[in-house]
């Protein structure tokens, strides 16, 4: 079973901070690399997707790279806003098919 | 622009009743997944499907039973619910196409056993 760990659990910051999250995983055989958010009561919605050939996404003030041979990807949040709360997970595959995912970092952006 | 929708979005049951879960989705994706979400264990697979007429067992599949008649739809049953099966359950599909390799989920479904 591929372990993914995010770190920090939980984040409070201050609005207008620049913020990164991180995710580990055990395998370096990476297929791709999403980032979802999810909000309180809420499905998962697709951030960033990142294809095991390329090094990094970007949209608007997100940015995702991808390290394979490190086995980690970081999110990085540019000038934060309280609207960015929510709960932010990383899900790597492996294969086409099979995806798996971190426990979530819990964000909160403070006015 | 509908994307995955499940229904119901809530549903209370009694121990040892069933009930029927559906996904829908519109994207003509091959594959389709049921994972669960629970406080403190992320979200697990229960089953998965490859294509029409196929499925698969995840991580938790005990308790649960899952059908791929037509490729837009994977239904998740559930013969006798017991109370360890209060979670979150969410649908999600993926497949090649313009998004390949993307997964989209859905809304979710809230069940509780009671």
């Amino acid at each position: 079973k591929q372990e993914v760990t995010q770190i920090p659990a939980a984040l409070s910051v201050p609005e207008g901070e620049n913020l990164v999250l991180n995710c580990s995983f055990t395998d370096s055989a990476i297929y791709n690399l999403q980032w979802f958010r999810q909000d309180p009561g809420k499905g998962l919605t697709s951030l960033l997707l990142i294809q095991s050939s390329q090094r990094e996404q970007t949209s608007g003030r997100l940015n995702a790279s991808l390290d394979k041979s490190s086995g980690r990807s970081t999110l990085y949040i540019a000038a934060s806003q309280p609207g960015d709360s929510a709960t932010y997970l990383c899900g790597p595959s492996f294969n086409f098919n099979k995806f798996y995912f971190g426990s979530g970092t819990k964000l909160n952006v403070k006015p | 622009n509908a994307g995955v929708t499940q229904t119901p979005k809530f549903r209370v049951l009694k121990t040892g009743q069933s009930m029927t879960l559906l996904c829908a989705q519109d994207m003509n994706h091959e594959y389709m997944y049921w994972y669960r979400q629970d406080p403190g264990m992320g979200l697990r697979l229960i089953h998965y499907s490859v294509g029409e007429g196929t499925t698969a067992k995840g991580e938790v599949p005990d308790g649960y039973n899952v059908s791929r008649l037509k490729k837009q739809n994977f239904l998740l049953g559930l013969e006798s619910a017991a109370p360890s099966q209060t979670s979150v359950y969410f649908c999600a599909s993926s497949g090649p196409g313009l998004h390949t390799g993307e997964l989209f989920f859905g809304e979710g479904s809230r069940l509780t056993v009671l």
